[in-house]
């Protein structure tokens, strides 16, 4: 069973602070890491990608991938109170399952104002 | 202009019937999802089709099933509904990157589905 962990939290920011989303997966052969952001009774929305090892950054996020620990974070700079939600980190299966998402719990964060 | 859509928004029946939730993109994708998110907010895949293949994932009862008219469209019909089938059911489509695995999926906005 391929796994992505993620704590529930919540976790709780002020506003103006860095947050740090982490997520854990079980498949040392995976290839391609997601963050998507899902607010209370809306769809998932794709936020960032990464595929190499180190950091990309988009904005006020940034993706960290470390292959070797098996480890993926978000970093949200300036946290707004508009980036409160649920945030899902996703893994790609491979062919065996058409590609789909192996989706973790997701992590509820609160921006404070 | 939605990117992928889903019909109905909200889908409330009974025990025993038979319903269909109707999926849409517009991206150009070859590759459309269905997935389930149940009451504690898991996202759990249920199927992976393109025009060659179908792909199910071995928890989904066979009371489930894609249909693909054209590639733009993966509709899903339920058979025998029971209550567990309340959950929000979401489309998704994405198309293969350089290196086969690199998919980035959108999303529709989800059928909710409440089952009486």
């Amino acid at each position: 069973q391929k796994e992505v962990e993620q704590n529930s939290g919540p976790l709780s920011v002020p506003e103006g602070a860095i947050a740090s989303l982490n997520c854990t997966y079980s498949d040392r052969g995976s290839q391609s890491f997601f963050w998507y952001r899902q607010y209370s009774g809306k769809s998932p929305e794709l936020i960032m990608f990464i595929y190499s090892n180190g950091d990309k950054e988009d904005g006020r996020f940034t993706a960290q991938l470390n292959k070797a620990s098996q480890y993926v974070s978000l970093l949200i700079r300036d946290s707004q109170p508009s980036d409160s939600a649920t945030y899902l980190c996703a893994v790609n299966g491979d062919s065996n399952s058409g590609y789909a998402l192996n989706f973790g719990k997701g992590t509820s964060l609160l921006v404070t104002p | 202009d939605t990117a992928v859509s889903q019909t109905p928004k909200y889908l409330v029946t009974q025990m025993g019937n038979d319903k269909s939730i109707k999926c849409e993109q517009n991206l150009g994708h070859d590759t459309m999802y269905w997935y389930k998110q149940d009451s504690k907010k898991f996202l759990k895949i249920m199927f992976s089709y393109n025009n060659k293949e179908l792909i199910i994932n071995e928890t989904v009862p066979n009371r489930f099933s894609p249909k693909s008219p054209d590639k733009a469209h993966l509709n899903l019909h339920i058979n025998s509904l029971e209550l567990g089938d309340s959950a929000v059911y979401f489309c998704a489509s994405s198309t293969p990157g350089l290196a086969g695995g690199r998919l980035s999926q959108y999303f529709g906005p989800g059928t909710r589905l409440l089952v009486l």
